[in-house]
């Protein structure tokens, strides 16, 4: 069975302060890892899609990163307006495109 | 683009009644369409895939006729929460594939409640 565990749950950092979310997955066959981040009470919105070992992608403060087992999102000089829940999901190879998701990192960023 | 709308944001209900929430991509046609759930501090789960034209497929505990789903058009999908109660009181969530490689975009959600 296909799973997905984010860590920390929660993160508070302070303004300015570079940190790391981790996404550690089991997929019987990556088809590729997905972030989201999801303000409260909307849906998600895509930020990255990674296929493969070693890959990279980059978006203003974020950085995603994807190894064999794990990904990491990592946020540098974070501002407040970073504060949501990261979500972490992935695909795997085959018919289906259905994604399967962490329970994600709530981060809040302090002024 | 790969602006999906969903339709209405809040709703509330009374035991026994059913609701229909619709979920409609702007801007690109949408082959693949997705009902998710998702309670307060959990991950989205996904209750069914819709594609246009045929008959969804539900996810293993997801009861089909208590949770209608129809994709009638590219652009168009809708759930329908019939005799809904209590216990369905949920966070419903669609999101729709097809603009981009792989990529899910997701609606805004819509909050049920039953009383």
């Amino acid at each position: 069975e296909d799973q997905v565990t984010q860590s920390p749950e929660a993160l508070r950092l302070q303004e300015g302060e570079s940190s790391s979310l981790n996404c550690s997955y089991t997929v019987s066959g990556l088809r590729g890892l997905f972030w989201y981040r999801q303000d409260p009470g909307k849906g998600p919105e895509f930020l990255f899609t990674l296929y493969s070992a070693g890959e990279e992608k980059e978006k203003e403060r974020l950085k995603a990163t994807l190894t064999k087992k794990e990904s990491f999102l990592h946020i540098t000089a974070p501002k407040p307006e970073d504060s949501a829940t990261y979500l972490c999901a992935v695909q795997a190879q085959g018919g289906s495109e259905k994604l399967v998701f962490g329970k994600g990192t709530k981060l809040t960023v302090n002024p | 683009g790969a602006v999906v709308s969903q339709h209405p944001s809040w709703v509330i209900c009374k035991s026994g009644t059913s609701v229909k929430i619709e979920c409609r991509s702007l801007d690109f046609q949408a082959t693949t369409m997705f009902w998710y759930r998702q309670f307060p501090k959990q991950s989205l789960m996904l209750m069914a895939t819709s594609n246009e034209g045929s008959k969804a497929t539900y996810e293993q505990g997801v009861e089909k006729d208590k949770f209608l789903i129809n994709h009638a058009s590219l652009t168009l999908s809708t759930l329908t929460v019939t005799s809904a109660h209590p216990e369905d009181s949920s966070f419903y969530i669609c999101s729709a594939g097809g603009q981009s490689r792989d990529i899910q975009y997701f609606g805004a959600g819509t909050r049920l409640s039953v009383l």
